[in-house]
């Protein structure tokens, strides 16, 4: 089993629709959680962190479920700027601060 | 500025030679990183360094080294032993004050086998 998985999709979706992209992690020692956007050959940059209670920031909602291992992330509202891919990253337990990220998942938000 | 500054943009290399993507910090980050893109695969970490000089062993450093002299400056050496070294390399930065510091990215280098 990959340390984080992703469905690669990609999900299209017309503007304004809800859309919600799930990541599964196999530590079940990791403590960090974080959602990443990258465009097109440019680097990713943060979205969001995820926090166990479960964060919103605008249209964006991240939760984390500790039992199933995973992290999601739920975008309201699409528009056709939130198209990129969506990267899920997981620290590795054991100091260094070091992340492994997952492959991403594609969204196109379409007229 | 505050930032990740990585540099060439875009690189051309010869079989056979060596190259050097530069990054520079001034974050006041301890902890600096180097992961490489190749598409379908993520991002897979190549080295990192928690402290002036020393670094670690990513999961694939077969083929790359690092130095860390400076607490701003970490950069990756592409060997000719790296047989597949064309890919989007990006530089990475964090605190290590606390604990799930965030990681923060430069815009990348892509580097190109010709």
């Amino acid at each position: 089993r990959k340390e984080v998985e992703q469905d690669p999709g990609p999900f299209n979706v017309p503007e304004g629709a809800t859309v919600a992209f799930n990541c599964t992690y196999s530590n079940s020692a990791s403590q960090s959680f974080f959602w990443y956007r990258q465009d097109c050959r440019k680097e990713p940059k943060l979205l969001m962190s995820v926090y166990s209670s479960g964060n919103e920031d605008g249209r964006f909602t991240a939760q984390l479920n500790r039992a199933s291992q995973y992290i999601s992330l739920l975008i309201r509202d699409s528009k056709l700027s939130d198209s990129a891919t969506y990267l899920c990253a997981v620290n590795r337990p054991g100091g260094g601060n070091k992340l492994t990220f997952g492959t991403g998942t594609q969204l196109k938000v379409e007229l | 500025d505050g930032g990740i500054t990585q540099s060439p943009k875009y690189l051309f290399r010869k079989e056979g030679q060596n190259v050097t993507l530069s990054c520079e910090q001034n974050l006041n980050h301890d902890a600096m990183y180097w992961y490489r893109q190749d598409p379908g695969q993520g991002l897979r970490l190549i080295y990192y360094s928690q402290i002036v000089n020393d670094f670690q062993k990513g999961d694939i450093a077969e083929g790359y080294s690092v130095s860390r002299e400076k607490k701003e400056s970490f950069p990756l050496t592409v060997t000719s032993a790296q047989k597949n070294p064309t890919a989007f390399y990006l530089c990475a930065s964090s605190s290590l004050a606390g604990s799930g510091n965030t990681i923060y990215f430069g815009e990348g280098s892509w580097l190109t086998v010709v």
